[in-house]
């Protein structure tokens, strides 16, 4: 049964540290999504590529965060420095492409910054 | 205005009755049309797909109004494993234009004995 995994699943540290999210698509799959998920704002996409390139990431902002994907198995967030209000669940999803795909998503990273 | 809405909820009601949820849509060039369950502390995950036409999975019911730009989902003989938060899920883009999903903030659904 194919899944996306994130790691790691849970995630503590202090305001300023440097924080890194990794998520693995399944495989064959050609779009990765970057979501945040608060009680306030619910879903939120931060970024999202198609064949490894980076095709929208409005969502994020720019002068904390970074998304990349230095192969078709890895997506990474990171967040230099984190916030306090960079708390919140963190998913990463995976689909085929086309308008009517189903986006996988993986179990997300649960990040407290304190 | 949000670019999808809905009613939060939390939908309090017994074990088989029938529900309905309403979610609308800001952009009338939508294209494809989504509902997602996400149970507590899980991650969201395609009930089903809103055709034009309407659609029917067993006891799940999803219809979409263009004119009126909302989209429903109505469930039959609710199950206590139907408690959960259904999220709407809008697509802007034409076909080949990618599948960059807006969702809507969900409605808690609490089916009680």
């Amino acid at each position: 049964d194919a899944r996306v995994t994130q790691t790691p699943r849970h995630k503590v540290t202090e305001m300023g540290q440097e924080v890194t999210m990794r998520c693995q698509p399944i495989l064959g799959h050609n779009t990765v999504f970057w979501y945040r998920q608060t009680m306030m704002q619910g879903l939120e996409l931060l970024a999202y590529f198609r064949n490894r390139a980076p095709l929208d990431d409005s969502g994020m902002p720019k002068d904390r965060f970074s998304a990349e994907m230095p192969d078709a198995t890895l997506a990474t967030l990171k967040i230099q420095p984190s916030e306090p209000r960079d708390s919140a669940v963190y998913f990463c999803a995976s689909g085929l492409g086309g308008s009517l795909d189903t986006q996988y998503f993986g179990p997300g990273t649960r990040l407290t910054v304190l | 205005r949000k670019e999808v809405e809905q009613d939060p909820g939390p939908f309090n009601v017994p074990e088989g009755a029938t529900v309905a949820f309403n979610c609308t849509y800001s952009n009338s060039a939508s294209q494809s049309f989504f509902w997602y369950r996400q149970d507590c502390r899980k991650e969201p995950k395609l009930l089903m797909s809103v055709y034009s036409s309407g659609n029917e999975d067993g006891r799940f019911t999803a219809q979409l109004n263009r004119a009126s730009q909302y989209i429903s989902l109505l469930i039959r003989d609710s199950k206590l494993s139907d408690s959960a938060t259904y999220l709407c899920v809008v697509n802007p883009s034409r076909s080949g234009g990618g599948n960059k999903l807006t969702f809507g903030t969900g409605t808690q659904l609490k089916v009680e004995l």
